[in-house]
């Protein structure tokens, strides 16, 4: 089993849809969330943090439960713009240190 | 320009040769990760640094490759005796610390191997 796993996707919808999108982690040990966002295999840039309490940055919702060990995103009133892969990452344990572990994305393409 | 800083953009090395590639963190970052993204692939670690200290190197392949982060300069990244399935972007990002912290990437290096 892969440590962090996404759905590749693609997630084909209109403008002004919501969009979900799931990752799942499989060490329970994990710390700090977060989702980027790559563009046409440009560099990851950070969209957002996720913490347990859920967080919300404009149009945008990320939630972490642990219980379960996954994380969320929710993209609502999708803009042709967000058409992006969309990339998971959790701080993993390795060793005595954490790495960031990254899923393999899920592309998300908005369409008019 | 505040943010990682990589070189080149584009590299391309004929096989056999070596490819060097350089990083220099965002300001107060000390820490480092390097990152390999192959075509259709998703970004797999392959090192994390901290200023003259290699903290975890589980994702770098034994042979040929070696990561650096010297107390002065840039991280570096040598790829020895290169083979045509080392073409990929290598992106590297910094953090100030470990924990909830997330990176920040540069914009990656396409290195070609012809």
């Amino acid at each position: 089993r892969k440590e962090v796993e996404q759905d590749p996707g693609p997630f084909n919808v209109p403008e002004g849809a919501t969009v979900a999108f799931n990752c799942t982690y499989s060490n329970s040990a994990s710390q700090s969330f977060f989702w980027y966002r790559q563009d046409c295999r440009k560099e990851p840039k950070l969209l957002m943090s996720v913490y347990s309490s859920g967080n919300e940055d404009g149009r945008f919702t990320a939630q972490l439960n642990r219980a379960s060990q996954y994380i969320s995103l929710l993209i609502r009133d999708s803009k042709l713009s967000d058409s992006a892969t969309y990339l998971c990452v959790v701080n993993t344990p390795s060793g005595g240190s954490y790495i960031p572990t990254f899923g393999r994305g899920t592309s998300l393409i908005v369409h008019p | 320009n505040a943010g990682v800083m990589q070189n080149p953009r584009h590299l391309v090395r004929r096989r056999g040769q070596e490819a060097r590639l350089r990083c220099s963190p965002m300001k107060g970052h000390s820490h480092v990760y390097w990152y390999r993204q192959l075509p259709e692939e998703g970004l797999k670690f392959m090192v994390y640094l901290q200023k003259e200290n290699i903290i975890d190197e589980s994702g770098m392949p034994k042979e040929r490759f070696s990561a650096e982060f010297p107390k002065e300069g840039p991280s570096i990244l040598r790829i020895q005796q290169v083979v045509r399935g080392d073409s990929a972007a290598y992106f590297c990002a910094s953090s100030p610390g470990q924990g909830n912290q997330p990176q920040h990437f540069g914009d990656g290096t396409r290195l070609s191997i012809l």
